[in-house]
């Protein structure tokens, strides 16, 4: 499979609470992004992370990376009921000159109100 | 900018049939990816052009797809004859070459009867 892996597949949580979704991966990357889809859109770009950062904030979106363990997680915080979609992590590396985005499984995250 | 634009949106056809699905990717955006998303395979990268160059086609399931980029603001996905297992999301995305996120388009929905 070209894919990695997210867990949990599905996660389901109140307003106000976080939500944190993993993402693992096989290979060496150049960076790692997750995007955000909402049901029957196209992806939207969240957040970017180099191999050489390990933790990456933005607004109420935190990222870590682990590259010696091959992970990554996306950290939600106060959670909206808006923030209910699916996210992917990608990752991304520049090999034989080109750049190969491979896209996880995806997490289904539900804020219920 | 308005965006990745895709065309159609819905498509429902026969099996048989010749399917082409078009994508206008940002002004400026030099590469461009073509991904195909199904529930039990997830979002499969199928071609990657840069400077309007097929660069990776690995991912083409088969002979029945073709992708062709004659310019710089213009791609299609063909497929010739399509199957039912064709039925799928087809995401085109550009990319940012200064901070390497991809845009997606809000996709094209293809059902072969």
């Amino acid at each position: 499979s070209q894919q990695g892996e997210e867990d949990p597949q599905a996660l389901s949580i109140q307003e106000g609470e976080n939500a944190t979704m993993n993402c693992s991966y096989k290979t060496s990357i150049n960076n790692l992004q997750w995007y955000r889809q909402n049901s029957g859109r196209g992806l939207v770009h969240l957040i970017l992370i180099r191999s050489n950062e390990r933790e990456k904030h933005s607004g109420r979106l935190r990222v870590t990376l682990d590259t010696s363990k091959k992970s990554s997680s996306l950290l939600i915080t106060a959670s909206r009921a808006a923030d209910t979609a699916s996210y992917f992590c990608a990752t991304v590396r520049f090999t034989s000159g080109t750049y190969k985005y491979i896209f996880g499984t995806g997490t289904r995250l539900k804020v219920l109100a | 900018d308005a965006g990745v634009i895709q065309s159609p949106r819905h498509e429902v056809t026969e099996m048989g049939q010749e399917v082409t699905l078009r994508c206008k990717p940002i002004s400026g955006h030099n590469s461009l990816f073509w991904y195909r998303q199904t529930m039990m395979r997830g979002l499969e990268l199928l071609i990657y052009f840069n400077n309007n160059v097929p660069i990776d086609d690995s991912g083409m399931p088969e002979d029945r797809f073709s992708a062709k980029m004659p310019n710089a603001s213009f791609s299609t996905l063909k497929i010739q004859p399509s199957e039912p297992r064709d039925s799928a999301v087809y995401f085109c995305a550009s990319r940012l070459e200064r901070t390497g996120e991809l845009f997606f388009g809000e996709g094209s929905r293809l059902t072969v009867l």
